[in-house]
């Protein structure tokens, strides 16, 4: 099976600011990785598909870019209703597996 | 609008068994890939099962293999899971999520979850 590992866990920051997320696969996944963000008590949000495409609806301070084994989430201009829990998703084989998560804070 | 509703969960002893269910509107069920997904309590997601349009496909995350079965109903619009064998560790809010191929392949709508506690 494919690992994601995620980096940090949690991370703290304020209004305004920009913050990177980065997620590192066990081996190569060209481009599969999917990232989706979740609130508390709500299913996740799916927001970027194939590394670096951003879902319809989904705001452009949001980036993901990388390939192979490592992705970043990128959120610019953080804003109060970023502040949540995100995952990233491997879709190169099953099972699809996610990373442990990185919880955004607000400072 | 696209719209899962996921049913059937509930408290079960170990050793027992429990069928969800998950209705789907608002796009042509009957020509996505469906999967499960779960998520224990204070933990991360993890993929449990998926199924091809036509059912003709599927694939199980290999802790549950042999105990979980996916399937799905077309005329229906739903997709569902039926648990055996249920473990502690199987505890965990479930949902029903869109599994869309597009060149890739992502989860683009979920459910609201539907809590299995297995506890004597």
């Amino acid at each position: 099976d494919i690992q994601m590992t995620q980096s940090p866990s949690s991370l703290s920051a304020s209004i305004g600011d920009r913050v990177t997320i980065t997620c590192r696969a066990s081996q190569s996944i060209s481009m599969y990785l999917n990232w989706y963000q979740q609130k508390p008590g709500k299913a996740p949000k799916f927001l970027i598909y194939s590394a670096s495409s951003l879902q319809s609806g989904v705001p452009s301070r949001f980036s993901g870019s990388g390939s192979g084994t490592d992705f970043t989430l990128t959120i610019s201009n953080l804003q109060p209703e970023d502040f949540a829990t995100y995952f990233c998703q491997q879709s190169y084989n099953v099972p699809k597996t996610f990373g442990q998560g990185t919880k955004l804070e607000i400072k | 609008e696209v719209e899962l509703v996921e049913s059937g969960g509930g408290l079960v002893q170990p050793g027992g068994s429990l069928r969800l269910s998950c209705t789907a509107s608002g796009f042509s069920f009957s020509t996505y890939w469906m999967s499960w997904v779960r998520q224990a309590p204070g933990k991360g997601l993890e993929w449990v099962a998926n199924i091809k349009e036509d059912g003709s496909e599927i694939h199980y995350v290999d802790s549950v293999k042999g105990r979980f079965t996916i399937s799905r109903d077309n005329a229906q619009n739903s997709v569902y899971l039926q648990m055996n064998s249920l473990r502690a560790e199987d505890t965990a809010v479930y949902y029903c999520a869109k599994d869309t191929y597009s060149g890739s392949s992502f989860f683009d709508y979920w459910g609201h979850g539907i809590l299995v506690t297995v506890s004597s």
